[in-house]
């Protein structure tokens, strides 16, 4: 099974701030990685498909990058209602369909 | 949009089978290129997938669960199951219903709390 790690597992930071959230998968999964966010209570939601391709709907301020066994989700100028935990998810090897642990973000 | 729904019984024995199911409104379940799919969330913990089942009934269970996953698919109920066999505490979690499509889950449910205790 491929492993998906993510980190941090939590951070705190202020309204503006520019925030990064790391993914590494534990072999080559190409571009085969998305990002989805989930409110406390609510279903995830797809934010990033493909390692960098923004779902529609989704505010600009979020980005996603990498490839290969790195990848990175951003969001430009946090807002409070990006209050969440992220998770990465590949599919290049499946089964089974594997996710990260979680990165939970809070406001300081 | 494809709206999805988990419905079943919030309680179950140990041993016995966990039984849900999600009706999909908005769409077809007969829609070709959807995997029609289960995710659970033990309480506090991050997301495990658990299968998958296509139109064909072609299906695909994640290896590493203890419970024997059955994912089954009822087109003219516009509906799919997930059967859960021989439980344990350990399946306690939130079960998600979702719409698997090109690599992503595109489509939630809300989720369902069930929870294993005698």
């Amino acid at each position: 099974d491929i492993q998906m790690t993510q980190s941090p597992s939590s951070l705190s930071a202020s309204v503006g701030d520019r925030v990064t959230i790391a993914c590494q998968a534990s072999q080559d999964i190409g571009n085969y990685l998305n990002w989805y966010q989930q409110k406390p209570g609510k279903a995830p939601n797809l934010l990033i498909y493909d390692a960098s391709n923004v779902e529609t709907g989704v505010p600009s301020r979020f980005s996603g990058s990498g490839s290969g066994t790195d990848f990175t989700l951003t969001i430009n100028s946090l807002q409070p209602e990006d209050i969440a935990t992220y998770y990465c998810q590949q599919y290049d090897s499946v089964p089974p369909l594997t996710f990260g642990g979680g990165t939970k973000v809070e406001i300081k | 949009q494809v709206q999805l729904q988990e419905s079943g019984p919030g309680l179950v024995k140990p041993s016995q089978t966990l039984s849900l199911t999600c009706t999909v409104s908005g769409g077809s379940i007969s829609s070709s290129g959807y995997y029609w799919s289960w995710i659970r969330q033990h309480p506090g913990k991050g997301l495990e997938w658990i299968g998958y089942i296509y139109l064909s009934g072609y299906t695909y269970y994640n290896p590493s669960l203890k419970s024997l996953p059955t994912i089954s698919l009822d087109t003219s109920k516009n509906q799919f199951s997930l059967k859960l066999s021989s439980v344990t505490a350990a399946d306690t979690a939130v079960y998600y219903c979702a719409t698997y499509h090109l690599g992503f889950f595109d489509n939630w449910g809300q989720g369902t709390l069930v929870t294993v205790s005698s």
